[in-house]
């Protein structure tokens, strides 16, 4: 069974700096995808980055970057220019690539994140 | 372009009882995850259904089930409800890709 690790339960990081949340997982697959989602207070999951394993590229979307360490197994957020909006629970998940579309998502337990002004 | 919806917002109810939480996917999409987040917890995926069938199960016991209609709406159904039940209950749809996109979830609180 796939597990994902997120060992930071609450990281704080100081308004416009950079900060960088980990996420380890465990899988046999070779194909699978990675993300990162963010829930803040009102409790909607969003969609934050995501990243094919296949490609050797990290993601990035505007502020925010992965850095993906295939042989590793690790797969880490970047938050850049950190704004008092990005405060919220975070969590790292897992899905196999099964061709047929979305799969059901394997999470981690989550790093709530603090932006101090 | 609405979103994922879910009702109830909250409710409540008392152990041995059975409810039935209501999900509307996102327009267009027709495929369904439920997921149970456990206070303080990442979610836990329960199944997903497509084209009205359980597609994929995570590992719950069978009161938790499930039923998709011909307009890709779904519920959850869980019977004989324990303690432990109490949670936030999401629901997520996609169509034909990777991206999941959550309803603002159904807390459910079990006394």
């Amino acid at each position: 069974a796939q597990t994902v690790t997120q060992s930071q339960p609450e990281m704080s990081v100081q308004e416009a700096e950079t900060v960088t949340l980990s996420c380890t997982y465990d899988t046999s697959e070779s194909d699978y995808y990675l993300f990162w989602y963010k829930q803040p207070p009102s409790r909607q999951m969003i969609l934050v980055i995501r990243q094919e394993a296949y490609k050797q590229q990290n993601a990035t979307e505007n502020r925010f970057s992965v850095n993906f360490q295939k042989a590793a197994k690790s797969f880490s957020l970047k938050i850049s220019d950190s704004q008092l909006g990005d405060a919220a629970m975070y969590f790292c998940a897992y899905s196999p690539y099964s061709g047929g579309g979305a799969d059901g998502l394997t999470f981690g337990k989550g790093t709530h994140l603090i932006i101090q002004p | 372009d609405a979103g994922v919806t879910q009702s109830p917002t909250h409710l409540i109810k008392t152990r041995g009882q059975q409810v039935t939480l209501r999900c509307s996917p996102k327009s267009g999409h027709d495929t369904v995850s439920w997921y149970q987040q456990a206070l303080g917890q990442g979610p836990q995926f329960i199944f997903q259904y497509y084209e009205e069938e359980e597609r994929q199960r995570g590992n719950f016991p069978d009161r938790f089930s499930g039923h998709q209609f011909p307009n890709y709406s779904s519920e959850l159904n869980v019977n004989a409800l324990l303690l432990g039940d109490s949670a936030l209950y999401l629901c997520a749809s996609s169509f034909s890709g990777v991206e999941q996109f959550f309803g603002p979830g159904t807390r459910l609180t079990v006394l």
